[in-house]
């Protein structure tokens, strides 16, 4: 199994530019989610998804874009990159959306928006 | 004020040093995840808890749900230990999203 796959690991946009950060997972995990992480900051949830179809936003959505049309896929989406969006992304799997479950997370993707 | 605490906020040791890192919350959980994020940024979960103690080699992780508090230990601490240790929590309310900490850097010295 390859785990979580995160593509790319680094990226540098210009401010306005679109892309896509990549995320694939074959453990066939129902809850995908993706995190950003800023210096001093814990990780905060950016959106999630408990299952193929089904896509719900956490704590900071505004800008980004997901879509969940795979079990296995979960492409999170810039919109308009903004300076504002320079860091590591992360994304994390886990089997059932509840329960006793650990995450599995991807190798991180570290954007940087000029 | 944050919902997970953690301290201290960095730690350096000697190697073989026990090393205690703690996590206090204030919200009711339903679980409460250890993991470890190396100096390569890679993410990997340790331990999740709900109740009790769990212990793999040389970590221990124990958990005191009317206190709110967790504490993740290190025995026989080595270099290779070095990283920053998040601690998360999952409210009670909410199945899915964590709430996580700020980190712990750790340093081991040789």
């Amino acid at each position: 199994n390859a785990g979580v796959t995160q593509t790319p690991k680094f990226q540098v946009l210009k401010t306005g530019q679109s892309m896509t950060l990549q995320c694939a997972q074959d453990m066939n995990h129902e809850y995908m989610s993706w995190y950003r992480q800023d210096p001093g900051m814990g990780l905060r949830l950016i959106h999630y998804s408990v299952g193929a179809g089904i896509t719900d936003q956490g704590e900071v959505p505004n800008g980004y874009n997901v879509s969940r049309s795979t079990t296995e896929d979960f492409p999170l989406r810039l919109l308009s990159a903004a300076p504002s969006q320079t860091s590591v992304y992360f994304c994390a799997s886990r089997y059932r959306p509840s329960g006793a479950n650990v995450l599995t997370f991807g190798a991180g993707s570290r954007l940087t928006v000029l | 004020k944050n919902e997970v605490e953690q301290s201290p906020q960095n730690l350096t040791a000697q190697e073989g040093e026990f090393i205690t890192i703690n996590c206090s919350y204030s919200v009711g959980i339903s679980a409460l995840h250890w993991l470890q994020q190396h100096p390569g940024g890679g993410i990997v979960s340790l331990f999740m808890l709900s109740s009790g103690k769990k212990k793999h080699g040389r970590l221990i992780a124990t958990i005191n749900i009317q206190e709110k508090h967790s504490s993740l230990h290190i025995t026989a601490s080595h270099p290779r230990d070095s990283a920053v240790y998040i601690c998360a929590v999952r409210h009670m309310d909410s199945n899915y999203q964590l709430i996580w900490g700020a980190g712990t850097k750790l340093i081991i010295k040789p």
